[in-house]
C-alpha cells in the first residue's frame, strides 16, 4: 500500500463543466504523476510534478491543468470537460532510481 | 507506431499450466523495465522489474533482450488467480510508456 488516495471515485459530469480531481499521498514522495486509461491504450501521462508548485506535461495535457500546493496533494483539472475526456484517472508515485510506479485506485469519469 | 507493443490475447491458460508473452519497445536508449498487474477496474500493481540477467520471482520469471527490443514474462504453475491483465512498461529517461497489455485468463 503506497499510501496514495484518489477522490472523488466516481464522478459524471455534463460537457462544459469544470472537474477537479484530487490526489493525495502519505508518504512524502518528491514526484507525483497523473494518467488516464482508456480502452485499447496503454496508460498515458497527462501530467507530472517534481515539487511543490514544481510541474509539467506529459503527452496528452491539452484540456487538463494541475496544481501542487503541498507535497501531499497533486490536483488535476479539466477546465470545461468534454466527452473524449471520460477516461479513468490514475494518479501514481514515483519511488526509486528506476522510477517504479505505485498508482492510486483511480477516478471513473463520465463526461455526458 | 506505440513506444510499447503488447498482444491483447486473451491467453486462455489451464491451471497448472505455463504461460509466456512477450512485449517490443521502440526506443533503444530505454533505462528500465517492468510488468505490471492490473486487475479488472482496479489500479496497476508492480509485479516485477525486469534485468538484464534475467529475473524470477516465486513462479514468475522475466527476461530482458536489448539487441531485439523485446521483454517477457513466463508464469508456470498458473493459478486461477493469476487471471490479470499483464502491462509491459519501459522506462525512458524519467517517462514510463505503457502498453495497452496482455490478458490472461486462467481456466479450472
Amino acid at each position: 500500500d503506497a499510501g496514495i488516495t484518489q477522490s472523488p471515485r466516481h464522478k459524471v459530469t455534463e460537457t462544459g463543466t469544470p472537474v477537479t480531481l484530487r490526489c493525495h499521498q502519505t508518504e512524502n514522495h518528491r514526484y507525483m504523476y497523473w494518467y488516464r486509461q482508456d480502452p485499447g491504450h496503454g496508460l498515458r501521462l497527462i501530467h507530472y510534478s517534481y515539487g511543490v508548485k514544481d510541474t509539467d506535461k506529459g503527452e496528452v495535457s491539452d484540456g487538463y491543468s494541475v496544481s501542487r500546493s503541498k507535497t501531499e496533494d497533486f490536483l488535476l483539472t479539466l477546465e470545461s470537460a468534454t466527452s473524449s475526456q471520460t477516461s479513468v484517472y490514475f494518479c501514481a508515485i514515483s519511488v526509486g532510481l528506476e522510477n517504479e510506479q505505485y498508482f492510486g485506485p483511480g477516478t471513473r469519469l463520465t463526461v455526458t | 507506431r506505440k513506444e510499447v507493443e503488447q498482444d491483447p490475447g486473451p491467453f486462455n491458460v489451464p491451471e497448472g499450466a505455463t504461460v509466456a508473452f512477450n512485449c517490443t519497445y521502440s526506443n533503444s536508449a530505454s533505462q528500465s523495465f517492468f510488468w505490471y498487474r492490473q486487475d479488472c477496474r482496479k489500479e496497476p500493481k508492480l509485479l516485477m522489474s525486469v534485468y538484464s540477467s534475467g529475473n524470477e520471482d516465486g513462479r514468475f520469471t522475466a527476461q530482458l533482450n536489448r539487441a531485439s527490443q523485446y521483454i517477457s514474462l513466463l508464469i508456470r504453475d498458473s493459478k486461477l488467480s493469476d487471471s490479470a491483465t499483464y502491462l509491459c512498461v519501459v522506462n525512458s529517461w524519467g517517462k514510463l510508456q505503457f502498453g495497452a497489455g496482455t490478458q490472461v485468463v486462467v481456466t479450472p
